[in-house]
């Protein structure tokens, strides 16, 4: 069974600040997903990852995937308030199955 | 863009009852659809994959006799979710890929309230 875990699940930082969200998982894969959600909602793409090496950025916001270490990060740059919202990764076997990791609950101080 | 939308959004139902969340792809064919399910501050967990024309795979630990999927056609399948009890009360959210490309669709969502 593909495990796939966050960390921290629970994050709390000031605006202007930077901090990763760290994604780990256990068997091979090269596709890797971020998403975020806001409560009560579905989820939002982010970014698709396909490729070992794979870095995308998109405002304040850049992942990159390492498949050989079964890696992906997703890094916040200078964080703002509207950032707030719980972010998960997600890893697709060649089944077209996702699985989800844990969550990362984000929390902007003004 | 592609589309893929759930119906109801909502729906609160008795104990005992069954409730029925239906899932379309809007502008594309879907072979394949995916049925995810997520508690209140959870994350989501694959129920099972719904194959047209073909029964249902599910994951481990998902009764397929209380979670009953139908793909009968290339653009709608249906969760039931039969003999509800409280503690079905959740968050199901359904995917789908068109044929080609990369990009996964994930439906709005369905809050399943049993009572």
């Amino acid at each position: 069974e593909l495990k796939v875990e966050q960390n921290p699940l629970f994050l709390s930082m000031q605006e202007g600040k930077n901090y990763t969200i760290y994604c780990n998982y256990s068997t091979t894969s090269d596709r890797l997903y971020w998403y975020r959600q806001d409560p009560g909602k579905s989820l939002e793409s982010l970014f698709v990852l396909l490729s070992n090496g794979a870095v995308k950025q998109e405002g304040r916001l850049m992942a990159s995937l390492d498949t050989k270490a079964r890696l992906s990060t997703l890094h916040i740059t200078a964080a703002v308030h509207d950032l707030s919202a719980t972010y998960f990764c997600a890893v697709e076997n060649t089944g077209n199955q996702f699985y989800f990791g844990t969550g990362t609950s984000l929390t902007v101080i003004p | 863009g592609a589309v893929v939308s759930q119906h109801p959004s909502r729906v609160i139902c008795k104990s005992g009852t069954s409730v029925k969340i239906e899932c379309r792809s809007l502008d594309f064919q879907a072979t394949t659809m995916f049925w995810y399910r997520q508690f209140p501050k959870q994350s989501l967990m694959l129920m099972a994959t719904s194959n047209e024309g073909s029964k249902a795979t599910y994951e481990q630990g998902v009764e397929k006799d209380k979670f009953l999927i139908n793909h009968a056609s290339l653009t709608l399948s249906t969760l039931t979710v039969t003999s509800a009890h409280p503690e079905d009360s959740s968050f199901y959210i359904c995917s789908a890929r068109p044929g080609s490309g990369n990009t996964i669709y994930f439906g709005e969502g369905s809050w399943l309230t049993v009572v």
